[in-house]
């Protein structure tokens, strides 16, 4: 186990809700990012949060926001839930200036869907 | 932009015989890495192998090892000694290693390895 969680682990909204999605990362990391899997694709880069602040995005509209916390704790934000944002998020954890490597360890994921 | 194309959507192995997994790359950057991951039907990513753009040698670890060959853009993952336990979808990824660089992944596709009895 990479030491991330994620909660939930499931998730039922319906179209036009609103969610919060919460990760916390392995010990020692400082760098938290956020990927949206859809069913049958790869993972897609949705930000990436380095000392609390929104270090890179992804090509997601601005109703996907987030937050990193003092511990490096992060949320991932959705407004306005669409059908098109069923899929499994997945957070990951790597520690900034550790080295070239900064290898991400995932989470289990949170499987979200909007009906 | 970076690019990463698996052509392989399925792949089936004998047990204990082992498998090549292939992995091509597009990119403009000098610096960057690539990595293998494995994602189980839990949906969990695992991190299995990394290999730096200036490595020398290919990267192994355990039983897993990159071909890694820069002229052609290519980071192939070998699994020796197939085992049950290795059936999971396999994802090729890179990042741009960059001070200045964004430090996402991008990922491929992806390749469905199923390993027989």
């Amino acid at each position: 186990e990479t030491g991330v969680t994620q909660s939930p682990t499931h998730l039922i909204k319906t179209r036009g809700q609103q969610v919060t999605l919460r990760c916390s990362s392995q010990s020692g990391h400082n760098t938290v990012s956020w990927y949206q899997q859809a069913l049958g694709q790869g993972p897609q880069f949705i930000f990436q949060y380095y000392r609390e602040e929104e270090n890179g995005r992804g090509n997601f509209p601005p109703r996907f926001s987030g937050l990193q916390f003092p511990n490096y704790s992060s949320e991932l934000n959705v407004n306005a839930l669409e059908l098109d944002d069923s899929a499994l998020y997945l957070c990951a954890s790597s520690r900034r200036g550790g080295g070239l490597q900064e290898t991400q360890y995932f989470g289990p994921g949170t499987r979200l869907l909007v009906l | 932009a970076q690019k990463i194309t698996q052509t392989q959507p399925g792949m089936f192995v004998q047990e204990k015989e082992a498998v090549t997994l292939d992995c091509t790359y597009d990119t403009s950057d000098q610096s960057y890495g690539l990595f293998w991951y494995k994602q189980p039907s839990s949906g969990e990513m695992i991190f299995l192998i990394y290999q730096g753009s200036y490595d020398e040698q290919n990267a192994t670890e355990g039983r897993y090892s990159l071909n890694f060959q820069k002229a052609r853009k290519s980071a192939n993952l070998v699994i020796s000694a197939s085992q049950l336990g290795d059936s999971a979808m396999y994802f090729c990824a890179m990042r741009d290693n960059r001070d200045t660089g964004r430090r996402a992944l991008t990922f491929g596709s992806g390749t469905r390895l199923q390993v027989q009895p």
